[in-house]
């Protein structure tokens, strides 16, 4: 069964310090990997999309990295600020005869603490 | 358009109602993907479009829901009698081609009285 799984579940943080999510996923065939953003009311934003072949993509203070071999993935934060307080989401997506499957985990919550 | 919008933003309706949902995704964007979101999980892939092709709608829990998009942009998903277990955030995006970032919009707040 196609499950991304993301740890943990909720962080709690105080400002300035880094922190690193992780995502687990059994999705087959993989097609590419995302981290979004979410927070509390609003729709998720995008972060970083990686193919097989990226085992490291950067966006400003958020760095996602990827192994295809193992099946895991994670998302560095770098001096976490306030406004980092959201739900972090790993999306798999799967593709089989040309169709696209989105595999959403449940998230991890983030709390960034003056 | 500037982003994805979504329409209305919170809607309300007995059980055994039918509802339609819209979606306007960003205008030059190719892909246009539903999503249910329950409070506190993340979305859950209902169907998407590449145009007006609909390639995927395996994750349409039941045959109660269907979507549209006949002329490649705007979408709709309707939900024939619905029931309470409906009740959800469902959320539209978008993209330029499958493989590209997904812009969400805003979201229509379910709920089955």
């Amino acid at each position: 069964k196609n499950q991304v799984e993301q740890s943990p579940q909720s962080l709690i943080i105080l400002e300035g310090k880094n922190c690193t999510l992780q995502c687990n996923y059994t999705v087959s065939p993989f097609s590419n990997l995302r981290w979004y953003k979410q927070d509390t009311g609003r729709g998720p934003v995008s972060l970083t999309i990686m193919t097989f072949s990226e085992n490291t993509k950067s966006n400003g203070r958020y760095t996602a990295t990827l192994d295809a071999d193992t099946k895991q993935s994670s998302l560095h934060i770098t001096a976490s600020q306030l406004s980092d307080s959201a739900s972090y989401i790993c999306v798999v997506s799967s593709t089989t005869s040309g169709t696209y499957k989105y595999i959403f985990g449940t998230g991890t919550r983030l709390k960034v603490l003056a | 358009g500037a982003g994805v919008s979504q329409s209305p933003r919170y809607k309300v309706t007995k059980r055994g109602q039918d509802v339609t949902l819209r979606c306007d995704p960003i205008s030059s964007h190719a892909t246009l993907y539903w999503y249910q979101q329950a409070l506190g999980q993340g979305p859950e892939f209902l169907t998407y479009f590449n145009y007006e092709a609909q390639p995927d709608k395996s994750g349409l829990p039941s045959d109660r829901f269907s979507a549209e998009r006949p002329e490649g942009s705007i979408s709709t998903l309707t939900i024939q009698r619905t029931e309470q277990r409906d009740s959800a955030m469902y959320r539209c995006a978008s993209s330029l081609a499958r493989t590209d970032t997904q812009y969400f919009g805003p979201g229509t707040r379910l709920t089955v009285l």
